[in-house]
């Protein structure tokens, strides 16, 4: 099975910081990696899928990168409602499709 | 729009049975992959399992004790649960599968979740 490692597991930010996490995975994954935001109480939403792509819908302050091994979500100038825990997952070897254990961003 | 609503979800004892399921609308249920993903207190996401017109898959931890199945006239996905332990407590969620290219996804609509706690 795929293992994907994210750091860090938490983070502090304020309000316009660039913020960067970075996703890991146990053996070359191409660029089948998306990343998805998850806020208590409500669906899970999906970000980035295949590595860059941006999702309909999600503001472009969100961008993925990389490929292999080492993947990055970065999202310029944090917004309010950008506080919520991130996930990356891979959808090369499956099944199992695998997620990362998530990183939490909380307000500084 | 699409959406996906799961129900099901309440308190039961250790060794117990639930049955779960997730009404999708706005969108061709049958020309889809489903899943169950679910996300246990204090932890991560964990794929449960998917179904799609030629194949079902279930975890490992999950499988003799999980069923995932669909009727897809009535737009609806299932998940049936036995022996249930007290690590299977979590929140489930139904997700649609989008495809990347032929053989890889990335999961694009999810419902909003429905709690499974297994407890005496």
């Amino acid at each position: 099975d795929v293992q994907l490692t994210q750091s860090p597991s938490s983070l502090s930010a304020s309000v316009g910081d660039r913020v960067t996490i970075t996703c890991r995975a146990s053996q070359s994954i191409s660029r089948y990696l998306n990343w998805y935001q998850e806020k208590p109480g409500k669906a899970p939403k999906l970000l980035i899928y295949a590595a860059s792509s941006l999702q309909s819908g999600v503001p472009s302050r969100f961008s993925g990168s990389g490929s292999g091994t080492d993947f990055t979500l970065t999202i310029t100038s944090l917004q309010p409602e950008d506080f919520a825990t991130y996930y990356c997952q891979q959808s090369y070897s499956t099944p199992p499709w695998t997620f990362g254990q998530g990183t939490k961003v909380e307000i500084k | 729009e699409a959406q996906l609503v799961e129900s099901g979800g309440g308190l039961v004892q250790p060794g117990g049975s639930l049955r779960l399921s997730c009404a999708a609308s706005g969108f061709t249920f049958d020309s889809y992959e489903m899943k169950w993903v679910r996300r246990a207190p204090g932890k991560g996401l964990e794929w449960v399992s998917s179904i799609s017109t030629t194949a079902i898959y279930i975890a490992d931890s999950m499988k003799g004790r999980f069923t995932i199945s669909r009727d897809n006239p009535k737009n609806s996905l299932y998940l049936q649960m036995n022996s249930l332990r007290a690590e299977d407590t979590a929140v489930y969620y139904c997700a649609r599968s989008y495809m990347i290219g032929l053989a890889h996804d990335a999961f694009d609509i999810w419902g909003q979740g429905t709690m499974v706690t297994v407890s005496s």
